[in-house]
């Protein structure tokens, strides 16, 4: 199983509304990424795990707030968005990281938009 | 923060010709990946060349990379309508394992 899994594919919400975008993944990697992706722009790193311990924040906003429950999953969780945090939300994962040739697997992405 | 820059921004060429990208870097680096983006979907890796590699293939790709002039390139031979993609350059530092992202191109294979 080479796949990265996110959930929801598509997610509308308010701007008081709390969500959360689910990751998972069952290569047996360590590490485990999200990206914020706007439209014809690079994907944009927001948060990284290493063994389920959050190693880099890139100073993201604490209405986005990470969680790595065990080493298969990652969560995002929403709270209080602003419309220009509308985006393409990517999770990726890699074996480790730190060893300079990490190769990300990433999955399909879910869809943001913020009212 | 963005680490790299590619050239051209988008390219359209005729199925059967060749794709070639740039992409340039400003700091030192470990290795340098390539990955491909279909319109609304996650990345593909498609190639990664380390710093001390001229040259990679892999099938109709050829990555080639000059860390003098801290610059790599794509290319992709024969291309098909199912390359029309966004191509993204990826670099992570030998200070820091952060992976990140050029500016890309987009590409289009009119069939």
């Amino acid at each position: 199983d080479t796949e990265v899994t996110q959930t929801p594919k598509h997610l509308v919400m308010g701007m008081t509304n709390k969500k959360s975008l689910k990751c998972e993944q069952h290569m047996g990697h360590r590490a485990m990424y999200w990206y914020k992706q706007k439209a014809k722009k690079p994907p944009e790193l927001m948060f990284v795990y290493s063994y389920e311990k959050l190693s880099i924040n890139e100073s993201v906003p604490s209405r986005f707030s990470p969680e790595c429950p065990n080493s298969s999953l990652l969560n995002l969780h929403l709270h209080a968005l602003q419309p220009e945090d509308s985006a393409l939300y990517l999770c990726a994962s890699s074996q480790e990281t730190g060893s300079g040739n990490e190769k990300l697997f990433f999955g399909s992405g879910t869809q943001l938009s913020v009212l | 923060s963005q680490q790299g820059e590619e050239d051209p921004q988008a390219l359209s060429i005729q199925e059967g010709e060749n794709a070639t990208m740039n992409c340039s870097y400003k700091t030192s680096i470990n290795n340098l990946q390539w990955y491909r983006q279909n319109s609304g979907r996650g990345l593909v890796h498609l190639i990664l060349i380390r710093s001390n590699e001229r040259e990679k293939h892999s099938g109709r790709l050829r990555v080639t990379l000059d860390t003098s002039k801290k610059s790599s390139s794509l290319l992709i031979t024969a291309s098909r309508a199912a390359d029309t993609a966004s191509y993204f350059c990826a670099t992570d530092t030998d200070s820091s394992y952060k992976l990140i992202f050029g500016s890309g191109t987009r590409l289009l294979v009119r069939p």
